[in-house]
């Protein structure tokens, strides 16, 4: 089982430029997330997933779009990057009450030039 | 707003020194706890967790931390670091109320520098 996977594992952008990091888990969990990690701040979410077909708003959504494909697939997008997204970027799982920990991808790191 | 504090942003040790890491949270209901680490160029692994019951709880690696309520702390401690300890700690808390979803408030992170 390979867990949680990301793609790319690096980009660097222009300004202006958009892309989609990708996130992929075959833990078949419902909920899933996405992070960005900035020195002396932690981890702060972007978006969650708590189950296939449903988004929320995290801490620090504004700039990030996401789709929740189906169960396995949740990517998030950057429309107009900005050098203020410059960071790394984590996915994670949730398999619930039972589990209760957070499972997280190798991260995205992310340069907007 | 609930949140997550870790006292120490940057602590350096010798091998062999003990380690402890203090960490609060600000919520008066309900919550798991964990410590998670970030190895250099590594994605987030967790070292130990906290449900209920005891509140001593011991992780991988002869990490432990202590539960305490009444101070809403969780520190993480260990009797003698390693030179392989250096990484980055954070402390996390999820939140149960109406509509939980297992969403984790990490702290700041402390970066443990160990010296041989």
């Amino acid at each position: 089982n390979a867990g949680v996977t990301q793609t790319p594992k690096f980009q660097v952008l222009k300004t202006g430029q958009s892309m989609t990091l990708q996130c992929a888990q075959d833990m078949n969990h419902n909920s899933m997330y996405w992070y960005r990690q900035d020195p002396g701040m932690g981890l702060r979410l972007i978006y969650y997933s708590a189950s296939e077909g449903t988004t929320d708003k995290g801490e620090v959504p504004n700039g990030y779009n996401v789709s929740r494909l189906n169960k396995r697939e949740f990517s998030l997008r950057l429309e107009s990057a900005a050098p203020s997204q410059t960071s790394v970027y984590f996915c994670a799982t949730w398999g619930g009450r039972a589990y209760n920990e957070q499972f997280f991808g190798p991260g995205t790191r992310l340069t907007v030039l | 707003a609930q949140s997550v504090s870790q006292h120490n942003h940057h602590v350096i040790l010798s091998e062999a020194a003990s380690l402890e890491l203090g960490c609060n949270y600000s919520y008066g209901g309900t919550v798991n706890l964990f410590w998670y680490v970030q190895y250099p160029g590594q994605h987030l692994q967790l070292l130990l967790k906290y449900f209920s019951g005891d509140p001593l709880v011991k992780g991988i690696k002869g990490f432990e931390a202590e539960f305490i309520k009444s101070k809403f702390s969780f520190n993480l401690r260990k009797p003698s670091v390693q030179w392989s300890d250096t990484a980055e700690y954070f402390c996390a808390v999820t939140l149960y109320g109406s509509g939980n979803t297992g969403k984790l408030i990490f702290g700041q992170g402390t970066t443990l520098q160990v010296k041989p």
